[in-house]
């Protein structure tokens, strides 16, 4: 079982709409949880970092975090096909590593 | 904000040469720098953890004598990827982080490496 599990997609949806991105993680060292965007053949973008259970908004982003159930949350509002990209979320524990899920892939249509 | 050149974006070398990436902080101190390796569709794969003037700490299956790192200097640090050969094509990334307080890892823009 990998550390943290994010569902590959592609998630397709029309512009406009709420999305959803989720991931599950097992270790609960975890402390720190962040979500980057990756357009194809860049490098990803920090979008939002949280530390602790609840929400986090910025603009169209919110991020929730639920460590009683390892499960963090990302949603977009008003999506954009500009929003088109890869979707991965990040943790770490007290250490300097980053672990990824496997990014989930976003296709918002005109 | 927090900025990391990477260079070059892309590159297409022979078999058995090697090839230089350079990864730069702007505007920031990096205490330690990241390198990933991505193949289409996947993940990142992380490479190896590299601390200013120390030597780098790399993963499990990573061959320290093929991929060399360097972290001179808090602004820069390089992978060279020593006699290439066409399995080591991929898209390459750094990420750096200023360390304590600071929670966000800034990446590059990648580098796509061809090897012909």
């Amino acid at each position: 079982q990998k550390e943290v599990e994010q569902d590959p997609g592609p998630l397709s949806v029309p512009e406009g709409a709420i999305v959803s991105l989720n991931c599950t993680y097992s270790n609960s060292a975890f402390q720190y949880f962040m979500w980057y965007r990756q357009y194809s053949r860049k490098g990803p973008e920090l979008l939002m970092y949280t530390y602790s259970s609840g929400n986090k908004e910025d603009g169209r982003f919110t991020a929730q975090v639920d460590k009683s159930s390892k499960y963090i949350s990302l949603f977009i509002r008003d999506s954009q096909p500009s929003d088109s990209a890869t979707y991965l979320c990040a943790m770490k524990g007290a250490g300097n590593m980053l672990t990824f899920g496997g990014g989930t892939r976003l296709m918002v249509k005109p | 904000g927090a900025v990391v050149s990477q260079h070059p974006s892309w590159v297409i070398c022979k078999s058995g040469t090697s090839v230089k990436i350079e990864c730069r902080s702007l505007d920031f101190q990096a205490t330690t720098m990241f390198w990933y390796r991505q193949f289409p569709k996947q993940s990142l794969m992380l490479m190896a953890t590299s601390n200013e003037g120390s030597k780098a700490t790399y993963e499990q299956g990573v061959e320290k004598d093929k991929f060399l790192i360097n972290h001179a200097s808090l602004t820069l640090s390089t992978l060279t990827v020593t006699s290439a050969h066409p399995e080591d094509s991929s898209f390459y990334i750094c990420s750096a982080t200023g360390g304590r307080g600071n929670y966000g890892y800034t990446f590059g823009s990648g580098t796509r490496l061809t090897v012909v």
